[in-house]
């Protein structure tokens, strides 16, 4: 089977970073990928990473270890609108597995 | 244009009515998806067309039936539905089916099977 885990929910406050854990046991693996979806919409893409390290997109940032099934998205200077799910997802054998996603919730 | 667009936004429909979801996209993708989303649950996959062909289909009941008339429109036909159907449709689109390539969601059609 597939198992892709993630935090339930988090809480973080404006202005600070925080870090959202994915651990990954999959049969193949082909990239992972990070989108927020924000309740009631569509997942919106936020970054991708196939190779070990890190890769920066202006305040987010997502990290890969590919040895250990790992990654992480890191969102700094939280804004409010940040405040959303955030679903980690690999994609296997040309079949995208999601996480069950980390819903954060950005106080003031 | 990097949009994937659905319609309707809502259906409400009973169990024994027949009806369909589109999607469209017009970005040159080749690779067009369906999945089916519940209440606070990740996007669950449902269908993979690359190149108008159905490449994947996760065990999906037969009361879902896919179609692809051509490389930009992708439907989704319902009959005979369960109340436990109801719930958000996303279709998504990506270049191809292949390694790196993200998959661009359209807003989804919420249905409800009464």
């Amino acid at each position: 089977g597939q198992n892709i885990d993630q935090p339930t929910e988090m809480t973080a406050t404006e202005g600070a970073i925080v870090q959202i854990n994915c651990t990954y046991q999959t049969s193949g693996f082909n990239g992972l990928f990070w989108y927020q979806q924000h309740a009631g919409e569509a997942p919106t893409f936020l970054s991708y990473n196939v190779l070990d390290g890190l890769e920066e997109k202006g305040r987010f940032s997502s990290f890969l270890s590919r040895s250990k099934g790992y990654s992480y998205l890191l969102l700094k200077e939280l804004q409010m609108k940040d405040s959303a799910s955030y679903l980690c997802a690999v994609n296997v054998d040309n079949d995208m597995r999601f996480g069950a996603g980390t819903r954060l919730t950005v106080k003031p | 244009d990097t949009e994937v667009t659905q319609t309707p936004k809502h259906l409400v429909m009973g169990m024994t009515n027949k009806k369909s979801l589109k999607c469209e996209q017009h970005m040159g993708h080749r690779a067009m998806y369906w999945y089916k989303q519940k209440a606070k649950k990740p996007p669950e996959l449902m269908f993979v067309y690359s190149y108008e062909k159905l490449s994947i289909n996760e065990s999906v009941p037969s009361r879902f039936s896919p179609e692809c008339p051509n490389s930009s429109l992708l439907n989704l036909h319902l009959h005979a539905l369960q109340p436990e159907d109801s719930a958000l449709y996303l279709c998504a689109s990506s270049q191809t089916t292949g390694q790196g390539y993200e998959q661009y969601f359209g807003p989804g059609t919420r249905l409800t099977v009464t």
